[in-house]
């Protein structure tokens, strides 16, 4: 069974601190990665997503992939009280059009 | 880029009730939509994949009886929850996508059966 996973948290992070959030995933045939952000009570949002290995940036996020290790990151800088969330991070395989995800990792900067 | 609106945002009915929910991309041409439901405190469950013009593709253990699924457009797709009962209580969300690019989420139907 194709799985991803997340520590379900939560995570506190200190205000403008780096906040960490980690996935791992089974399917070696996975091919999309993305990370999504749902506030409390609403829909999911993309954050970032990535499909090829090392680390692609945009503004305070960064997302990592490492194919050999199946692991995929999302560093957030300079953490605000407004990145308090849950971050699911999802999957997508070769030929596959649905994305398989992880139950989400809740964040909560401290101010 | 990449809007997906889904009304109505959310409905209060009667046990028994048909309940129609839309989703539509607004900047786009949708290949695929989407269909989740999500139970407080967890994560989304996949209900259904539909492209526009056949037929919906129903994940193990939801009634496509139940849950209807027309897809009429490249921008269109609407979930007819028939005959609904309490144990329908949930957040819709439904989410399109372009081929090979992201999915992008509408801001999800909260559904009451009381």
């Amino acid at each position: 069974q194709k799985e991803v996973e997340q520590n379900s948290g939560p995570l506190s992070v200190p205000e403008g601190a780096i906040a960490s959030l980690n996935c791992t995933y089974s399917d070696r045939g996975s091919q999309s990665f993305f990370w999504y952000r749902q506030y409390s009570g609403k829909s999911p949002e993309l954050i970032m997503f990535i499909y090829s290995n090392g680390d692609k940036e945009d503004g305070r996020f960064t997302a990592q992939l490492n194919k050999a290790s199946q692991y995929v990151s999302l560093l957030i800088r300079d953490s605000q009280p407004s990145d308090s969330a849950t971050y699911l991070c999802a999957v997508r395989s070769f030929g596959n059009e649905k994305l398989t995800f992880g139950t989400g990792t809740r964040l909560t900067i401290i101010p | 880029g990449a809007v997906v609106s889904q009304h109505p945002s959310w409905v209060i009915c009667k046990s028994g009730t048909s309940v129609k929910i839309e989703c539509r991309s607004l900047d786009f041409q949708a290949t695929t939509m989407f269909w989740y439901r999500q139970f407080p405190k967890q994560s989304l469950m996949l209900m259904a994949t539909s492209n526009e013009g056949s037929k919906a593709t129903y994940e193990q253990g939801v009634e496509k009886d139940k849950f209807l699924i027309n897809h009429a457009s490249l921008t269109l797709s609407t979930l007819t929850v028939t005959s609904a009962h309490p144990e329908d209580s949930s957040f819709y969300i439904c989410s399109a996508r372009v081929k090979d690019q992201p999915q992008h989420f509408g801001d999800g139907t909260r559904l009451s059966i009381l």
